[in-house]
C-alpha cells in the first residue's frame, strides 16, 4: 500500500528555521517526482515545488524560488521542505503529494500526505 | 505562470441535481489537466485527470470534459458525499498551478 506520512505540528516564531519531513513506502521512492503544496487558512491550495529523487532535479513555482529548499534523500524514502527564516505568513497546512504519469501519458497527483501545519507566531 | 481561473466560487445545490463547474486557463494546457475533491480536514483527493478520465474508484457521475483553456467538472446527480471543494490544476507547465476552487454548498 502506498502511502506518504508526514512529520507533526509545529509552532515557531518568526525568524526561526524549519525542516518538514514526508516518507514515502509502498514504492519504489526513487522513481516518482514528489512535491510540496501550501494551503493558509481558509484558502486554496499552491503548489510550491516538486523534485525526483531519483536525481535531485527541483522544480520550483516562481512564488517561492528563493524562499524555502526542497530535498530528497532516497536511502530513507523521504522528502523534505524547509524554510530558513519563517515568517508569520508561513503559517498554513502544507502537504506533499507523489506525481505519476498515467494512461494517455497525463501526470497526475494520486497520492497525498495528511498535511503538516505549521504555526509561526511570536 | 499560467493562471487558473474557476467559476463559480460557491455552487449551491440540491442533492440530486447537476453540478457544473468550469475552469479557464490563461493559455493552453491541451488536457493536460486535473481535477480534485478537497473536504474539510482532509487532503486532497484526484478525481479526473488528462481532463477527462475518471481516476481509480471514482463514480461515474464524475466526468470531465475541455481543451486548451476551457474545462469543466460536471457531477451529474449531486450525493450527500459530494459536497467540497473543488480545484481544477495544469500541468503544462511545472509544478502546476491550481484555480482558486469552487465551492459545492447545499441549497
Amino acid at each position: 500500500e502506498v502511502q506518504l506520512v508526514q512529520s507533526g505540528a509545529e509552532v515557531k516564531k518568526p525568524g526561526e528555521s524549519l525542516k518538514i519531513s514526508c516518507k514515502g513506502s509502498g514504492y519504489s521512492f526513487s522513481s516518482y517526482w514528489i512535491g510540496w503544496v501550501r494551503q493558509m487558512p481558509g484558502k486554496g491550495l499552491e503548489w510550491m515545488g516538486i523534485i525526483y529523487p531519483g536525481d535531485s532535479d527541483t522544480r520550483y513555482s516562481p512564488s517561492f524560488q528563493g524562499q524555502v529548499t526542497i530535498s530528497a534523500d532516497k536511502s530513507i524514502s523521504t522528502a523534505y521542505l524547509q524554510w530558513s527564516s519563517l515568517k508569520a505568513s508561513d503559517t498554513a497546512m502544507y502537504y506533499c503529494a507523489r506525481r505519476r504519469r498515467g494512461s494517455g501519458s497525463y501526470w497526475y497527483d494520486d497520492y497525498w500526505g495528511q498535511g503538516t501545519l505549521v504555526t509561526v507566531s511570536s | 505562470e499560467i493562471v487558473m481561473t474557476q467559476s463559480p466560487a460557491t455552487l449551491s445545490v440540491s442533492p440530486g441535481e447537476r453540478a457544473t463547474l468550469s475552469c479557464r486557463a490563461s493559455q493552453s494546457v491541451s488536457t493536460n489537466l486535473a481535477w480534485y475533491q478537497q473536504k474539510p480536514g482532509q487532503a486532497p483527493r484526484l478525481l479526473i485527470y488528462g481532463a477527462s478520465t475518471r481516476a481509480t474508484g471514482i463514480p461515474a457521475r464524475f466526468s470531465g470534459s475541455g481543451s486548451g483553456t476551457e474545462f469543466t467538472l460536471t457531477i451529474s446527480s449531486l450525493q450527500s458525499e459530494d459536497f467540497a471543494v473543488y480545484y481544477c490544476q495544469q500541468y503544462n507547465q511545472w509544478p502546476g498551478t491550481f484555480g482558486q476552487g469552487t465551492k459545492v454548498e447545499i441549497k
